[in-house]
């Protein structure tokens, strides 16, 4: 069964800190992963988006990396803002011919505090 | 700016009462997916249409149901709302010649049943 893992649950953090997010995945044949953040009740905005030959992805102070190996990834974001506060879902999909086959992480809830 | 459009933004209906959620893209994406997100949860899949072919997840309710009448309108029918029904829904869109298949999300409708 695909299943998507993300730590820690929820975290932290003081304003101008960084921070690391862990994806753990077992989507397979992989295809892609994805990194999204949701503010409450807003929809899901793409930060970024890895096949399985990108090591890393940046997206301004937002930095993904993957390791098809081991089946990880992180989102690592440098010097927080207040405006960072979001949950943080990592998706990854499948290589499959039906389009729609993604399978969602639960998110990371990241709160930044002044 | 092409988008991914939801409306209403916040629906309220009331226990047994059938509602209707649109969603409208100027993307011309050929697949659109309706998730349900509930509180702390990840996005899970209802259905998605690559073009007017309708395809249902297995385990989603036939409470629920969808119309794709154009390309670029999608609809949502919760035929008799429950109270566990309460939660936002997300309509997104992707492109299945697309490279990775990133799906872009329109801002949500959170649903109250009252």
């Amino acid at each position: 069964k695909n299943q998507v893992e993300q730590s820690p649950q929820s975290l932290i953090i003081l304003e101008g800190k960084n921070c690391t997010l862990q994806c753990n995945y077992t989507v397979s044949p992989f295809s892609n992963l994805r990194w999204y953040k949701q503010d409450t009740g807003r929809g899901p905005v793409s930060l970024t988006i890895m096949t399985f030959s990108e090591n890393t992805k940046s997206n301004g102070r937002y930095t993904a990396t993957l390791d098809a190996d081991t089946k990880q990834s992180s989102l690592h974001i440098t010097a927080s803002q207040l405006s960072d506060s979001a949950s943080y879902i990592c998706v990854v999909s499948a290589y499959d011919t039906n389009a729609g086959k993604s399978t969602f992480g639960d998110g990371t809830t990241l709160t930044v505090k002044p | 700016d092409a988008m991914v459009i939801q409306n209403p933004r916040y629906q309220v209906t009331q226990f047994g009462k059938p509602v209707t959620l649109s969603c409208s893209q100027t993307l011309n994406h050929n697949v659109m997916y309706w998730y349900q997100q509930k509180s702390s949860q990840a996005p899970k899949l209802l259905f998605h249409y690559y073009d007017k072919d309708f395809n249902n997840e297995a385990d989603t309710p036939d409470n629920f149901q969808s119309r794709r009448p154009n390309t670029s309108f999608c609809f949502l029918d919760i035929r008799s709302p429950g109270l566990g029904d309460a939660a936002m829904y997300l309509c997104a869109t992707s492109t299945r010649q697309g490279r990775y298949n990133e799906q872009f999300f329109g801002p949500g409708t959170r649903l109250t049943v009252l």
